[in-house]
């Protein structure tokens, strides 16, 4: 069973990069795409952005000036790191795998995400 | 930017009754709309995705259905373990959107 965890920093100063990594365990990142997503508190859920194990990328137009995300499959983990951070930026964040179907032309991919890791959250502050 | 609106906000009701759960989206999302929980301090799980298709695992009780800008997360029958919060998501236009959730409480 594919388990996802949100590693970094739990704290990040004002016009700092966050940087988060998430490590898949009990199971390959190969031949997946695999998501970022965010909570501030008390609020709604916010769409990040996606990178493919190949590396290609996909992220929120409101968010693309200040976001990567990168993966290192010789690690199993993919990164995200969201630079100029202000105190709006902090939130849980969560990572999380797109689910993948196959039919007889072969694997395809539709962004629902499931499973989803625990979630770290992390402050914006001085 | 699809929005997507939940009512109502929360929801207050036994165990045994049945839940219905609306999202509405600002435009039509068509069949790609799909449903989540999130139980304090968890992470969210996948219930429903394309409108009605249940996620492994999750037990029939629950049902999607709707198409279009009108969606409902039914219920049947509320377990303990089934009061959370339920957001909805659209993946018809990206960036994919969220609800903001629907609390279903214990009455």
């Amino acid at each position: 069973q594919v388990q996802l965890q949100e590693s970094g920093p739990g704290l990040v100063k004002p016009s700092e990069t966050l940087s988060l990594t998430c490590t898949v365990s009990g199971g390959s990142i190969s031949s997946y795409y695999w998501s970022w997503i965010r909570q501030p508190p008390g609020k709604g859920l916010e769409w990040i952005g996606y990178i493919y194990y190949s590396g290609s990328t996909n992220y929120n137009p409101s968010l693309k000036s200040r976001v990567t995300i990168s993966v290192d499959t010789s690690k199993n983990q993919f990164s995200l790191k969201l630079s100029s951070v202000t105190a709006a930026d902090t939130a849980v964040y969560y990572c999380a795998r797109m689910l993948r179907f196959y039919d007889s032309s072969g694997y395809y991919y539709v962004r629902w995400f499931d499973p989803w890791g625990q979630g770290t959250l992390v402050t914006v502050s001085s | 930017e699809i929005v997507l609106t939940q009512s109502p906000a929360t929801l207050s009701l036994s165990p045994g009754e049945r839940a219905t759960l609306s999202c509405r989206a600002s435009q039509s999302v068509s069949s790609y709309l799909a449903w989540y929980q999130q139980k304090p301090g968890q992470a969210p799980r996948l219930l429903i995705y394309d409108a009605s298709n249940r996620a492994t695992g999750i037990p029939a009780r629950f049902s999607g259905s709707g198409s279009g800008t009108d969606f409902t997360l039914t219920i049947s029958s509320l377990e303990p373990e089934d009061f959370a919060v339920y957001y909805c998501q659209q993946r018809s236009n990206w960036p994919d959107t969220f609800g903001q959730g629907t609390k279903l409480e214990i009455k």
